[in-house]
């Protein structure tokens, strides 16, 4: 099984809105990742999660924090987003961060389409 | 420079094999990744090929690595209209992540 799950599917929020995009993966996988990525551009990496701690966080605004509450769950709250933040927000997950071999392969969920007015 | 790139755009007609090319950057990537997107959807792993070897097969797909060129290519065997879809190329970087390519959109003309 290499499913990784996200909601919801479609977000709709205004900007003065707070809400929380999930994602859930049960393939005892230890590092977790937030990607955006707009239309016809490649996923872009914001968030790393490994093995529960934030690894690294690619100068995202504040108005985007995430959350592992468990090394299977990963969240991202969102707070007073602009319409630029309107994407597609990817989830995905990877044995390990560590080199060497097929730990670091990423599978990704589904994302989430977010629209921000 | 530090981008993987890719062509951005391949049409083929419904049989024929397709050939998409991406060239990297970092001659250290241990593993090398395509990824397929269809409209509206996440990414779903196609196949990923180790940097010692140079060929992999996998059903319709072939993946060939030139490491000294630094280029990988995908190639799909009778190509159906259900591999319409946006293809990304990707490397693990020195600190474990991931650099994609543009991604090239693969139309299928029947």
């Amino acid at each position: 099984d290499t499913e990784v799950t996200q909601t919801p599917k479609h977000l709709v929020m205004g900007m003065t809105n707070k809400k929380s995009l999930k994602c859930e993966q049960h393939m005892g996988h230890r590092a977790m990742y937030w990607y955006k990525q707009k239309a016809k551009k490649p996923p872009e990496l914001m968030f790393v999660y490994s093995y529960e701690k934030l690894s690294i966080n690619e100068s995202v605004p504040s108005r985007f924090s995430p959350e592992c509450p468990n090394s299977s769950l990963l969240n991202l709250h969102l707070h007073a987003l602009q319409p630029e933040d309107s994407a597609l927000y990817l989830c995905a997950s990877s044995q390990d961060r560590e080199a060497g071999g097929r730990k670091e392969t990423q599978y990704f969920g589904p994302g989430t389409r977010l629209l921000v007015l | 420079g530090e981008d993987v790139e890719q062509s951005l755009f391949l049409s083929v007609r419904e049989g024929d094999s397709s050939v998409i090319n991406c060239t990297y950057t970092d001659s250290s990537s241990t593993y090398l990744y395509w990824y397929k997107q269809e409209p509206g959807a996440g990414l779903q792993l196609l196949t990923y090929i180790f940097s010692n070897m140079d060929m992999k097969q996998d059903q319709r797909l072939t993946v060939l690595l030139n490491k000294k060129d630094k280029h990988l290519s995908l190639r799909i065997a009778d190509t159906q209209t259900g591999d319409s879809a946006i293809y990304f190329c990707a490397e693990s970087t020195r600190n474990n992540d991931m650099r994609f390519g543009a991604g090239t959109r693969l139309t299928v003309k029947p």
